[in-house]
């Protein structure tokens, strides 16, 4: 079945370092990959997401790059920032049913000033 | 944009009582809206899918009758959870896409979660 496996945390930082959380995943077919994050006190938001192979998703200075040749979907920022810290979920959904979304057991990401 | 309304935030009762969590579209319907439970650093593992006006479809392994979900009108889904055990202890997200959209097209709205404790 499908599945996805991102790096376990906590992950610690310094503000401005660069950030890698990697993601790979395993499906039948062509899925959409996801990013979602949760900040402390809030639901889930959407922060990016990759329809097809080789599209980079793209918000708030974060991306994303659909690799199917790796079956990966990294998300990566230059610099971040104290207010980045928060819970970051890899998804999936597939296209049979496009609103069932599959999540990785998510990161959570701490940025020291 | 659009808000999904989950409530209670937190609940704590007994063993053997059942506990029941809303989940409200506010400014927007939603036919379909998808219930969640997340353990302790663990991800969040799809229970069942809420469809207005029809049965759940629940995921492999959750009991239907342990779990029960009504989801009567556009805006709003219920799960209830019956004779609530410790192990039912969790944290339990529901969330819910527009009508007509899909992950897309139109976005997941997710509701902040319902932390349930049975002692």
């Amino acid at each position: 079945g499908n599945s996805v496996t991102q790096m376990e945390g906590p992950v610690t930082l310094s503000e401005e370092a660069f950030l890698t959380i990697n993601c790979t995943y395993t499906a039948t077919g062509y899925p959409s990959l996801f990013w979602y994050v949760q900040y402390p006190g809030e639901g889930l938001q959407l922060l990016l997401k990759a329809t097809k192979a080789d599209d980079k998703g793209s918000n708030k200075g974060f991306e994303a790059t659909y690799r199917k040749e790796t079956t990966s979907f990294h998300l990566e920022k230059g610099s971040v920032q104290v207010s980045d810290s928060a819970v970051y979920f890899c998804a999936l959904s597939d296209r049979s049913s496009a609103s069932k979304i599959i999540f990785g057991s998510g990161t959570r990401l701490s940025i020291r000033p | 944009g659009a808000v999904v309304s989950q409530h209670p935030s937190w609940v704590i009762c007994k063993s053997g009582t059942s506990v029941k969590i809303e989940c409200r579209s506010l400014d927007f319907q939603a036919t379909t809206m998808f219930w969640y439970r997340q353990f302790p650093k663990q991800s969040l593992m799809l229970m069942a899918t809420s469809n207005e006006g029809s049965k759940a479809t629940y995921e492999q392994g959750v009991e239907k009758d342990k779990f029960l979900i009504n989801h009567a009108s556009l805006t709003l889904s219920t799960l209830t959870v019956t004779s609530a055990h410790p192990e039912d202890s969790s944290f339990y997200i529901c969330s819910a896409s527009e009508t007509g959209g899909n992950a897309y097209n139109s976005p997941l709205h997710f509701g902040n979660g319902t932390r349930l404790t049975v002692t």
